[in-house]
């Protein structure tokens, strides 16, 4: 069964360094997103992504976040420099909107920790 | 940005017990209402998708409505089994999936 993959399942890294987290969506989804859950909170929305640009973005996607989409397959949410409050886990999400029925498929999470 | 809230946050319920929780959320603009079940170290997985007010649906034991004149969704599980524990999400969608908000989710565990 098609699955949506994500790498890496966990990385540490320092503050103010720059993240990448890498998705692979399911093949013939149109619709990306990304959610953090910070640990014992709920899950958020940061963006959605479709036809190569941001659809929607919350409050908490500012300046030092950023999506691509660099090869078809691949989408990637990059951090620009990394802060302690960034620690949480990451999931990419991915979508067929097809009418009335759409659904999102997860990927397992990728957890970020920012020391 | 939507405000999505579940009651309770959490919930023990005895094995063959059925229980019900809630989903709040606003109800203009609304689109499309989702639940989701997530397991400790899995991800979301879906469980229904509704759109129009008076919707039910229903899988196996676990079943949904949806009111979005007033702005909520019930779910139900009926015979509560161990292996229902988990936590249950639902997220609301007012914008042609292009902005899922989901709610704080209730956690329930089914003792045996």
């Amino acid at each position: 069964e098609p699955e949506v993959t994500q790498t890496p399942s966990h990385q540490v890294t320092q503050m103010g360094q720059e993240v990448i987290l890498r998705c692979v969506p399911i093949s013939n989804h149109l619709y990306f997103y990304w959610y953090r859950q910070i640990l014992g909170q709920k899950v958020e929305f940061l963006v959605s992504f479709y036809n190569n640009e941001i659809s929607e973005k919350s409050e908490i996607f500012d300046d030092q976040f950023s999506v691509e989409r660099p090869d078809g397959s691949n989408f990637t949410l990059k951090i620009r420099s990394t802060k302690l409050e960034d620690s949480a886990m990451y999931f990419c999400a991915s979508m067929v909107y097809e009418t009335n029925t759409g659904e999102l498929f997860f990927g397992e999470g990728s957890r970020l920790t920012v020391l | 940005i939507l405000n999505v809230e579940q009651s309770p946050q959490s919930l023990h319920v005895q094995e063959g017990d059925s229980t019900n929780f809630t989903c709040s959320f606003p109800s203009s603009n609304f689109y499309a209402l989702h639940w989701y079940r997530w397991e400790t170290a899995k991800s979301p997985e879906a469980l229904f998708v509704m759109t129009l007010n008076g919707d039910e649906k229903k899988k196996g034991r676990i079943s949904a409505t949806l009111n979005t004149k007033e702005g909520y969704s019930y779910l139900y599980i009926k015979g509560s089994q161990p292996e229902d524990s988990a936590t249950y999400l639902c997220a609301s969608d007012d914008n042609y999936g292009q902005n899922f908000v989901f709610g704080p989710g209730t956690r329930l565990s089914v003792l045996p």
